[in-house]
């Protein structure tokens, strides 16, 4: 199957600091990615939709100016956490569609480990 | 809004056992409905989906589940389980066809799945 690729996979910041994750579809152009956030023993719940030249679609209560999401290209969408602090420290997952809108999979990174001091 | 709803929290079986991991989801419409599999650290991985058509389906690694439109439902199961299939397992549902959310997946809790040799 396509591959979604993150990076960093671990990442440990002091807070104040601001910390930027990448993914990436390797085989395939994605003109919308999905990020996602996890926390410990629970589900993952969705942080916004990126969309290739343009701006991200947030979900209701995710800080727009926290986590700034940039989709330069068909296969780069950024996550950056601004001004990173504990209560941030979570697994980040971003996911990626291929083909028909209607039946295109999702393919999912492998996850981002963020841990704020 | 949709939602999703794994009943079982933790489930532990013993290798070579049946498995069934319960999903039960509140939507309209049927929707699409989808197992992913993620292992400690790791992103997701997907099992299988039910878009329409057969409502038993096959997956993967010899996972099957079943779509039961009277009961809402759409259970995971595995004859015989192996050592290997230990980790969180996740239900989750996409709303129809196209518009702006058809990415957008509503994760259930997520089962854990321990395996006893």
């Amino acid at each position: 199957g396509a591959v979604v690729s993150q990076h960093p996979s671990r990442v440990i910041c002091k807070s104040g600091t601001s910390v930027k994750i990448e993914c990436r579809s390797l085989d395939f152009q994605a003109t919308t990615m999905f990020w996602y956030r996890q926390f410990p023993k629970q589900s993952l719940m969705l942080m916004a939709t990126s969309n290739e030249g343009s701006k991200a679609t947030y979900e209701q209560g995710v800080e727009k100016d926290k986590f700034l999401i940039n989709h330069a290209s068909l296969t780069l969408s950024t996550l950056t956490v601004t001004s990173a602090h504990p209560e941030d420290s979570s697994f980040y997952i971003c996911s990626a569609r291929t083909g028909e809108r209607n039946t295109g999979e999702l393919f999912f990174g492998e996850g981002s480990r963020l841990t704020v001091l | 809004a949709q939602s999703v709803t794994q009943p079982d929290i933790h489930i532990t079986v013993s290798e070579g056992a049946s498995l069934e991991l319960r999903c039960n989801y509140s939507y309209g419409a049927t929707p699409y409905l989808f197992w992913y599999v993620q292992s400690p650290g790791q992103g997701l991985q997907l099992l299988l989906k039910y878009f329409s058509g057969d409502t038993l389906v096959q997956g993967i690694k010899g996972f099957e589940a079943e779509f039961k439109r009277s009961q809402s439902s759409f259970n995971l199961r595995k004859p015989s389980v192996h050592w290997s299939d230990a980790a969180e397992y996740f239900c989750a549902v996409r709303l129809g066809a196209g518009g702006t959310s058809y990415g957008k997946l509503t994760f259930g809790q997520g089962t854990i799945l321990t395996v006893h040799p």
